[in-house]
């Protein structure tokens, strides 16, 4: 079967950094890929999406990567902020037309003052 | 939220008792899923909707039920709850079949005693 987000379960960087948060996939069928966010307690919430006939998208202070050779997706963050703690998991969608998203774990990114 | 509430946010109840989770949206989008999260897993889902009566299993479909007799309106239901159900559960919605990205409620916390 298909596995994505194969992720690092904790990421601290400092305020004002760059962030990068990885995401591995095992299968190639995916035709999309989606980041989300989630804060404690509350739901997840959509950051960016990309094609897989696409390399880089940017969004506002957001940046995904997808490398197709090597089945990884990343996430970059600019200049990160306080409010940007929160899990961080990436998303895949192998052929259920939207319906059937495969999910990873996550990454927990703590932002240190 | 994307206009997706849930009720109850919160609930805890017994072995052996039917449990009823409602996702209620206002912007008559045509998908709605049921997901399950829990610690160590990715978002699993449970089962999705593709318009009123229609509706298909997930990944962990066993021991749940679900219906949808509005666009609006799309219920879980645990016959007959177990511990292992203890999760916490999010409703998604997606707009139609030209969209890919899911959008999700803020959750509901069960607990199973």
């Amino acid at each position: 079967g298909e596995s994505v987000g194969l992720h690092l379960p904790t990421l601290s960087v400092q305020e004002g950094d760059n962030s990068i948060i990885n995401c591995a996939y095992s299968n190639s069928a995916s035709d999309y890929f989606i980041w989300y966010k989630q804060e404690s307690g509350k739901g997840p919430q959509f950051i960016i999406d990309i094609r897989s006939n696409m390399d880089k998208r940017q969004g506002q202070r957001v940046t995904v990567l997808l490398n197709k050779t090597v089945k990884h997706l990343s996430l970059q963050i600019a200049a990160t902020q306080p409010g940007d703690s929160a899990v961080y998991f990436c998303a895949g969608d192998y052929g259920g037309g939207g319906n059937k998203l495969t999910f990873g774990t996550g990454t927990q990114l703590k932002v240190e003052l | 939220d994307a206009g997706i509430t849930q009720s109850p946010r919160h609930k805890v109840t017994e072995t052996g008792t039917p449990v009823t989770l409602r996702c209620h949206q206002t912007e008559n989008h045509r998908y709605m899923y049921w997901y399950r999260q829990d610690p160590g897993h990715g978002l699993r889902l449970i089962h999705y909707s593709y318009g009123v009566k229609d509706t298909d299993k997930g990944e962990v479909s066993d021991g749940y039920s679900v219906s949808r007799s509005k666009t609006e309106d799309f219920l879980l239901t645990l016959e007959s709850a177990t511990s292992s159900q203890t999760s916490v559960y999010f409703c998604a919605i997606r707009a139609d079949r030209h969209t890919d990205t899911q959008y999700f409620g803020p959750g509901t916390r069960l607990t199973v005693l």
